[in-house]
């Protein structure tokens, strides 16, 4: 596609209930990064793949988030027995190559969780 | 630790006035520097980047930034700033294999 897109745009969750947010980055770019944007603040590392490898999962807050990519391409964030604490804004981007190169941003999705 | 300062968190300008949003980094080496625009309900869109060379750079909507190593900061300006750039602007550093590193944003409000 023509730019990152992820889906679903906006989910309710309730309390403890599983979700999964999916990425699907612009066709051909090598590395996907998730981060996590709470109301007012920048966004926050969570996780980075390059190809299928995730080279780096330092900024999952808790063993509830889990991320993957397994075939190098799109991308899902699963967050398990969901916490108000998650409600945010979850951005994925990708990027041509690892290094200094610009990231393209999808509109994020926003998990609000009752 | 590596951090990312932007010291306003809200300012409010006038239609045609100039511009000028601070940020500040914290790095052992000089990162490469990005700021970001954010609209409501949008994905992060980028203006401008600085990664060596020519310390003022140009980006898009008329923006450009300052990259000053002495003050280890990378100011946002706009000369004439016009009412759609009402928004969230968020700069950003890298540096080596660390990833981008947001700023905390600066919201933006113009008024007529």
């Amino acid at each position: 596609g023509a730019g990152v897109s992820q889906s679903p745009r906006y989910k309710v969750a309730k309390r403890g209930q599983d979700v999964a947010l999916r990425c699907d980055p612009i066709s051909g770019h090598v590395s996907l990064f998730w981060y996590q944007q709470a109301l007012g603040q920048g966004p926050e590392f969570l996780t980075y793949f390059q190809n299928e490898a995730q080279l780096d999962k330092s900024g999952l807050p808790s063993d509830r988030f889990f991320a993957e990519r397994p075939e190098g391409s799109v991308s899902t964030l699963k967050i398990q027995r969901t916490q108000q604490e998650d409600s945010a804004v979850y951005l994925c981007a990708s990027s041509l190559v690892g290094g200094p190169t610009e990231a393209f941003f999808g509109q994020g999705t926003r998990l609000t969780v009752v | 630790a590596q951090s990312v300062t932007q010291p306003d968190i809200h300012i409010t300008v006038s239609e045609g006035a100039s511009l000028e949003l601070r940020c500040n980094y914290s790095y052992g080496a000089t990162p490469y520097l990005f700021w970001y625009v954010q609209s409501p309900g949008q994905g992060l869109q980028l203006l401008l980047k600085y990664f060596s060379g020519d310390t003022l750079v140009q980006g898009i909507k008329g923006f450009e930034a300052e990259f000053k190593r002495s003050q280890s900061s990378f100011n946002l300006r706009k000369p004439s700033v016009h009412w759609s750039d009402a928004a969230e602007y968020f700069c950003a550093a890298l540096s080596g294999n660390t990833p981008l590193v947001f700023g905390k944003g600066t919201r933006l409000s113009v008024i007529a």
